[in-house]
């Protein structure tokens, strides 16, 4: 039971280039969110989705795109990075039975120079 | 939409010492206050929560309190050791359907032996 798996750990992209934050969890939990943590500014929610097919925006949503086709997957996508989104990202499910615990994953540090 | 503000962002304990980490929240409609601890280059985790219908919640060294009314909850850590250093998040769940969670900004610990 690995529980909640981000890939990459590190990533440093140029600025206006696109990419994919994995995230995919094997405890079959329903509810899935990421955030970003940036110093002094805390776990910011960026989208967040209760189950396979349906998916909302959190508090900083903007240049972010997401999906849910699968349980298991929840992946992030970077339209066109900006240096503002320099940040650690972070994944996290859980069981999505209302105020239920939420697992982390070991979260990506994305550096956009 | 649902805005948490913690408080101290840094906080400093000899070991043995109490410490106090208070938050507060705006939408009186939150129910779920769970606690996270993150340690340096860590996910958060899980440490103790709290539920709408309960004003206070012990757990070894470790108690969370709960005014409704004032729309504030704290974290109070007894008898503190170096192993506790680390940043502490509050947060609130605002929605009574889904898992959601808001952040406050982070309390960063250090217990001094």
């Amino acid at each position: 039971n690995a529980g909640v798996t981000q890939t990459p750990k590190f990533q440093v992209l140029k600025t206006g280039q696109s990419m994919t934050l994995q995230c995919a969890q094997d405890m079959n939990h329903e509810y899935m969110s990421w955030y970003r943590q940036d110093p002094g500014m805390g776990l910011r929610l960026i989208h967040y989705s209760v189950g396979a097919g349906i998916t909302d925006q959190g508090e900083v949503p903007n240049g972010y795109n997401v999906s849910r086709s699968t349980t298991e997957d929840f992946p992030l996508r970077l339209l066109s990075a900006a240096p503002s989104q320099t940040s650690v990202y972070f994944c996290a499910s859980s069981r999505g039975e209302v105020n239920t615990e939420a697992f982390f994953g070991q979260g990506t540090r994305l550096t956009v120079v | 939409g649902e805005n948490v503000e913690q408080h101290p962002s840094t906080l400093s304990v000899q070991e043995g010492d109490s410490a106090v980490i208070k938050c507060t929240y705006s939408d009186s409609a939150s129910n779920y206050f769970p606690w996270y601890k993150q340690e340096l280059g860590k996910r958060p985790q899980l440490i103790i929560d709290i539920r709408s219908n309960v004003g206070e919640k012990k757990d070894q060294r470790i108690a969370v309190t709960l005014n409704k009314t004032a729309k504030h909850f704290s974290l109070h850590i007894t008898e503190t050791q170096p192993e506790d250093s680390a940043v502490y998040f509050c947060a609130a769940s605002p929605s009574y359907n889904t898992d959601k969670l808001i952040f406050g900004t982070g309390t960063r610990l250090q217990v001094f032996p």
